[in-house]
């Protein structure tokens, strides 16, 4: 069965504290993505990667970090210095633009809460 | 850079009857265009998308949307909608220059009895 997993679904961060959310893909995919949703409004980009090893700043990567060591897995990790980090957090990912990667698909989404 | 309104932020219709949720975009290159929908707490389901071709495009659930290169337009319709409808729907727009996709704000569409 292929999809697109994020775990944990709820996390709780306290002051200072740096967190790591995952997400893992058995699509084969090449790219993947990280957004940002906050109640009420649309998704933002926070990084994506197109390939493994290789990474891009979206919109507000900020207070944000990722790797990407392997294709399978685009971890998250939200630092100390985000301060206003609590939202829902969404992973996707799409085949390679030059594969015709028009369409990104989603995760369940990791909602990650201030303590 | 390009851009994607959702006119309206909340949609209560009654069940079975039609609805229209509204998107426009702005854009200076040719688009793609997408509808999700998004259950409480879950993450995003493509419904359906506009890659090329007929205008006219079917998405699962009986949703349909029709792209208007001239009104920068992708209205989505349903033409009798059932309370399991009831979620926020996105629109979103991705530029043939990238692979980066730009969502609108989301309608919450509430279907009542």
């Amino acid at each position: 069965d292929g999809g697109i997993t994020q775990s944990p679904k709820y996390l709780f961060r306290k002051e200072g504290q740096n967190v790591t959310l995952s997400c893992e893909q058995n699509l084969n995919h090449d790219a993947m993505y990280w957004y940002r949703q906050d109640p009420g409004q649309g998704l933002r980009l926070i990084y994506y990667s197109q390939i493994v090893n290789d990474f891009q700043k979206g919109d507000i990567a900020e207070g944000y970090s990722v790797s990407r060591e392997k294709k399978e897995s685009f971890p998250l990790t939200v630092t100390s210095a985000q301060k206003n980090p609590t939202a829902f957090y969404l992973c996707a990912s799409s085949i390679a633009l030059q594969a015709g990667g028009q369409t990104q698909y989603f995760g369940p989404g990791t909602r990650l809460l201030v303590l | 850079a390009q851009s994607v309104t959702q006119l309206d932020s909340q949609v209560p219709v009654f069940e079975e009857a039609p609805v229209e949720l509204r998107c426009n975009y702005s854009s200076s290159v040719s688009v793609y265009l997408f509808w999700y929908v998004q259950y409480p707490n879950q993450g995003l389901q493509l419904l359906l998308k506009y890659l090329s071709g007929s205008t006219l495009v079917k998405g699962i659930n009986g949703f349909e949307a029709e792209f208007n290169k001239s009104q920068t337009s992708f209205h989505l319709r349903k033409p009798s909608v059932h309370i399991s409808d009831t979620a926020e729907y996105f629109c979103a727009v991705r530029g043939n220059a990238g692979n980066m996709l730009t969502f609108g704000g989301g309608t919450r569409l509430m279907v009542k009895p």
